[in-house]
């Protein structure tokens, strides 16, 4: 069956603009997990959902970041007044949502700030 | 605070040789412990993970981790590298009774010389 999927694959934007990515879960999975990839660095845990919710945000670095996911599905990392500094590979992730299951990884986004 | 620690961030192994990939946490109690790859191009893949039992694991593509709870490690073997090994190895901790919020080490870089 189908992955995780990430759109766009690549973003290039201006500092100061607003930018949104796109995460489609594996169908079914109700737990959804962004995470952040510097350059030369592992994974960064942002923001959890079960279901509709936010179970935890606490990875989010300020409030110019925020991240929906209305329907239980499909999530958006929207990011407000970008800084080059954001400049990453964002990372989305699924899974069952029952306890300790696997998280399935998506190709990420990869998201440059000039 | 809870961090991963993999000391080595290059390794070069030569084809069929054995491999060994450190991995040190710091943590309050005995957390889950997950290695994970990451191929060009290719999402992050779960190799295998540690929970609780016995303190050797084995995963895919013939890997296996020994959980070292004296030392904190949880070092990541294989006897009989292969080319196709050349990847970006990830430790991970998360706390135990939840595998959500993953904690990634900054990774291992491997090359296979032929």
């Amino acid at each position: 069956g189908a992955g995780v999927s990430q759109t766009p694959s690549n973003k290039v934007t201006e500092k100061g603009k607003y930018v949104e990515l796109r995460c489609d879960p594996i169908s079914g999975h109700t737990a959804l997990y962004w995470y952040r990839q510097s350059l030369g660095q592992g994974p960064e845990f942002l923001i959890y959902f079960q279901g509709t919710g936010a179970a935890d945000d606490s990875g989010l670095p300020n409030d110019r970041f925020f991240a929906v996911r209305p329907e239980g599905s499909v999530s958006t990392l929207k990011i407000q007044r970008t800084e080059r500094g954001d400049s990453a590979v964002y990372l989305c992730a699924s899974s069952t949502g029952l306890v300790n299951n696997e998280q399935f990884f998506g190709p990420g986004t990869r998201l440059t700030v000039l | 605070a809870q961090s991963v620690t993999q000391p080595d961030i290059h390794i070069t192994v030569s084809e069929g040789a054995s491999l060994e990939l450190r991995c040190n946490y710091s943590y309050g109690a005995t957390p889950y412990l997950f290695w994970y790859v990451q191929s060009p191009g290719q999402g992050l893949q779960l190799l295998l993970k540690y929970f609780s039992g016995d303190t050797l694991v084995q995963g895919i593509k013939g890997f296996e981790a020994e959980f070292k709870r004296s030392q904190s490690s949880f070092n990541l073997r294989k006897p009989s590298v292969h080319w196709s090994d050349a990847a970006e190895y990830f430790c991970a901790v998360a706390p135990q009774g939840s595998a959500s919020k993953i904690i990634f080490g900054s990774g291992t870089r491997l090359s296979i010389r032929p």
